[in-house]
């Protein structure tokens, strides 16, 4: 079944720098178009960051624009998201999610989440 | 960028009530929305896809409409695993909104 685990959540200083990743298992990776969306505590969804599948399309929200960095290895059927200059808004559980089909930028499946915590 | 609005904000019912959600798009979005289900701790859940598309696995209770700007979710009678909270998303532009949610509490 498909399977989608984040890792690389934790307490950082704001300025700091985090590298949160997202293991796929259960489908064929390389077919699908990838998102991060994040929830801050207590607080609703916001879609952060979007890769096709060739990885040549790449979409941010303007929130994280300039700051953090989406990636795939599909070799490793991981994804990732670099979050380099941290800021205290940025605590949130990070979602990694699948496209439902191709494009169609909705989302079929989540992982469990990762925490970032960014406080001084 | 596209706002989503969702009323209400939250909504006490009971078991076997019929309960409507609406989200209003600030501009036109087609039939490119999506509703979420989500339950404390967890990852959201995909309910209805393209505004009225049920997605795989989900109980026929729950159901989707609208188009343009104006969309609906209706759950026909309400089971003790529907409490939770719903989310809207549009799909139809970058960056992709979701609405504020609504807090589906028990009577």
């Amino acid at each position: 079944q498909v399977q989608l685990v984040e890792s690389g959540g934790g307490l950082v200083k704001p300025g700091g720098s985090l590298r949160l990743s997202c293991a796929a298992s259960g489908f064929t990776f390389s077919d699908y178009y990838m998102s991060w969306i994040r929830q801050a505590p207590g607080k609703g969804l916001e879609w952060v960051s979007y890769i096709s599948s060739s990885g040549r399309t790449i979409h941010y929200a303007d929130s994280v624009k300039g700051r953090f960095t989406i990636s795939r290895d599909d070799a490793k059927n991981s994804l990732y998201l670099q979050m380099n200059s941290l800021r205290a808004e940025d605590t949130a559980v990070y979602y990694c999610a699948r496209d439902h089909y191709s494009s169609s930028y909705d989302f079929d499946s989540w992982g469990p989440g990762t925490l970032v915590t960014v406080s001084s | 960028d596209i706002q989503m609005t969702q009323s209400p904000s939250s909504v006490s019912a009971s078991v076997g009530d019929r309960v409507t959600i609406t989200c209003r798009a600030s501009q036109g979005t087609s039939s490119w929305l999506a509703w979420y289900q989500q339950k404390p701790g967890k990852a959201p859940k995909l309910l209805i896809y393209a505004a009225s598309s049920l997605q795989s696995g989900v109980p026929s209770r729950f159901s989707g409409s609208g188009s343009g700007t104006d969309f609906t979710l209706t759950i026909s009678s309400l089971q003790p695993e529907d409490f939770a909270t719903y989310y809207c998303q549009q799909a139809y532009s970058f960056p992709i909104t979701f609405g504020q949610g609504t807090r589906l509490e028990i009577k």
